[in-house]
């Protein structure tokens, strides 16, 4: 299975918003609304920040929100702050009863 | 409230089986799906596998045949077995929850992860 693709890198200045892109096919993210998002930092684990493509876990900020339009999804921050700069990875469930995850992307706070 | 904790050698020499165990305290294993993701140096995060307290399991297709994961529920523990490992195996392996329990479909709670370097 291939990873689903998102962008190596994005970034913003604090307070604004960016969005990432998380491609798959219809195997995937276009089939199934179990995609989910993880921000990892530095030598930490990943921590889970959006699931079921728009819902988020509690006590992650409001700032994260997440949408899917066939077979991409995005996760958006807005009001960006100096703490989100991190790595972001998407999953999705796939029709072979797997998981994958996207590449990575990398956010810089400018 | 739940915790992951990985353990296992951090050094293995290729052809050997890579061993993992997972400890989960604070919580049940049943109930849930249990998973392992690893991260190669550098690189991004890779699925390896899961298992259902049932007993179902399922495991990435790219690691062939390679891989089993197993339970221990009278300890709390369930474990990873990588046979035939090369040096791209080495990676930061963690466990981590699948909470279906609070429909969670997705990866909720994560071990701290523990580095496994394959070389003679």
């Amino acid at each position: 299975q291939s990873a689903l693709t998102q962008p190596a890198s994005v970034s913003g200045s604090p307070g604004q918003s960016i969005t990432i892109s998380c491609t798959g096919t219809s195997s995937d993210v276009g089939n199934y609304n179990y995609v989910s998002w993880y921000q990892q930092h530095p030598g930490k684990a990943p921590k889970l920040m959006i699931y079921d493509v728009s819902n988020r876990p509690s006590g992650v900020s409001n700032r994260f929100s997440g949408s899917k339009s066939g077979n991409t999804a995005s996760l958006t921050v807005s009001g960006l702050q100096a703490e989100d700069e991190a790595d972001y990875y998407c999953s999705s469930y796939t029709s072979s009863s797997t998981l994958i995850f996207g590449g990575g992307t990398k956010l810089t706070v400018l | 409230q739940v915790q992951l904790q990985e353990s296992g050698p951090g050094l293995v020499k290729p052809s050997e089986t890579l061993s993992l165990t997972c400890t989960v305290s604070g919580g049940s294993i049943s109930s849930y799906y249990w998973s392992w993701i690893r991260q190669p140096p550098g690189k991004g995060l890779e699925w390896i596998g899961y298992f259902f307290y049932s007993g179902s399991t399922n495991h990435n297709p790219s690691l062939k045949s390679r891989v089993t994961i197993s339970e221990d529920t009278s300890k709390n523990q369930f474990s990873l077995k990588l046979s035939s490992v090369t040096a791209a195996d080495t990676a930061v392996y963690y466990c981590a929850r699948v909470n279906i329990v609070a429909t969670i479909n997705a990866f909720d709670i994560w071990g701290q992860g523990t580095m496994v370097t394959v070389s003679s």
